[in-house]
């Protein structure tokens, strides 16, 4: 059974570009959530997603959108990137339902730099 | 005010002994609560949910309260493999999970 799985690992980018980041949920989990994770922080929530569409979000700019897909996987886009938005990204998947609702098993996460 | 704060430590114990970690949370509303444990440069792992009757995984125990605001852990008998940030987890239902910033532990040999 594979857990939740991210790609890239790793990726350089420069300000003022976009960068796209993928998740696959563990098998059986509907609901995808995306963290943002600063060094010596703990995770950042961005936003929930739920039978395609943003369920929640948290404190973050328009520049960060995401998408889910029909078979629950998941994008986060940032447009315009800035040297703070350096970070590791964090994807999590959880059931709906059930007595396991709300555990969140994370991927391993996208680290991701701006220069 | 945070909505989730912890004790960033470090804490630095020796093999076999007890420790343990409290969580504040700002919201009473608050719904469901988790310990993440966290590895350096790895992602979170889910250690257990705490529910308010207290709860016990082996040589871990969670315990909820909800009239004082705060969670905890404790460690019995830590083995050099406990050691890591343990995370603290809110989750407001309808509203987002908010997570500390962690709390660092290293057991010694």
């Amino acid at each position: 059974d594979a857990g939740v799985t991210q790609s890239p690992t790793h990726l350089i980018k420069t300000r003022g570009q976009q960068v796209t980041l993928r998740c696959s949920p563990k098998s059986g989990h509907d609901t995808v959530s995306w963290y943002q994770q600063a060094l010596g922080q703990g995770p950042q929530f961005i936003f929930q997603y739920y039978e395609e569409e943003e369920r929640q979000r948290g404190n973050f700019p328009d520049r960060f959108s995401g998408h889910q897909f029909p078979n629950y996987s998941s994008e986060l886009n940032v447009n315009a990137l800035l040297l703070g938005d350096s970070a590791l990204y964090l994807c999590a998947s959880s059931p709906t339902t059930g007595t396991e609702a709300y555990e969140q098993y994370f991927g391993p996460g996208t680290r991701l730099t701006v220069t | 005010r945070k909505e989730v704060e912890q004790d960033p430590g470090p804490f630095n114990v020796p093999e076999g002994a007890t420790v343990a970690f409290n969580c504040t949370y700002s919201n009473s509303a608050s719904q469901s609560f988790f310990w993440y444990r966290q590895d350096c440069r790895k992602e979170p792992k889910l250690l257990m949910s705490v529910y308010s009757s207290g709860n016990e995984d082996g040589r871990f125990t969670a315990q909820l309260n909800r009239a004082s605001q705060y969670i905890s852990l404790l460690i019995r008998d830590s083995k050099l493999s406990d050691s890591a940030t343990y995370l603290c987890v809110v989750y407001f239902h309808g509203n987002q999970f908010y997570f500390g910033t962690g709390t660092s532990l290293t057991v010694i040999p």
